[in-house]
């Protein structure tokens, strides 16, 4: 059965602190590996990841893929307040754009 | 573009009601997705439509559970009867099968009560 773990479970540190999210997978016809952050309403997209050892960026937010090891980190440097949501990863696979989501990490940034 | 739509927003209703969600896709979008989040078990998929056609429904929980889509702009996800443990909040995503990306994009949910 694929499965998607996210871990930490949640996560509490102060504005300006860095934080890495972790997400290991095992997802049968893996295609990507993507990364949402949802606040009090819809998941909204944040980084879809195909290549191993490529690094998106996007501000201050990074993230990159091990499809040796199974395995994504996204890091969030600089954190603000407004950094305070659940991230979600998924993978993606088979050609129907299907995912399978983790539990999400839930992180809150103190001011 | 207004994004993925989803309605009704908030629904509160008794044990034994019939419930239904509706969701518009973003125009252009091919493929319509409908999840369940609950703070137990996260975002679960629950169908999958493909061109208007059922693709997977394994993850529909059980016979209570429907879903239809008529058309390439509407679908409709319905429960009856509705029983407490639904109360979630039902997502619908949609996404471009074809396209360079698996992105899906959701809407803003439908948070279901059901007393």
């Amino acid at each position: 059965e694929d499965k998607v773990v996210q871990s930490p479970l949640s996560l509490v540190v102060h504005e300006g602190d860095t934080v890495t999210l972790n997400c290991s997978y095992e997802v049968t016809n893996f295609r990507s590996l993507l990364w949402y952050k949802q606040e009090k309403k819809a998941p909204t997209f944040l980084f879809m990841l195909t290549s191993s050892g490529i690094e998106k960026k996007s501000g201050r937010l990074s993230s990159i893929l091990d499809k040796k090891e199974l395995f994504s980190i996204l890091n969030i440097t600089a954190t603000q307040t407004g950094d305070s949501a659940i991230y979600l990863c998924a993978g993606g696979y088979n050609a129907g754009n299907m995912l399978t989501f983790g539990g999400g990490t839930r992180l809150m940034v103190k001011p | 573009d207004a994004g993925v739509i989803q309605s009704p927003r908030h629904e509160v209703t008794e044990m034994g009601q019939e419930v239904t969600l509706r969701c518009k896709p973003i125009s252009g979008h091919n493929s319509l997705f409908w999840y369940r989040q609950t703070m137990m078990r996260g975002l679960e998929l629950l169908i999958y439509f493909n061109n208007n056609v059922p693709i997977d429904d394994s993850g529909m929980p059980e016979d209570r559970f429907s879903a239809k889509m008529p058309n390439a702009s509407f679908s409709t996800l319905k429960i009856q009867p509705s029983e407490p443990r639904d109360s979630a909040v039902y997502f619908c995503a949609s996404s471009f099968l074809g396209g360079p990306t698996d992105t899906q994009y959701f809407g803003p949910g439908t948070r279901l009560t059901v007393l």
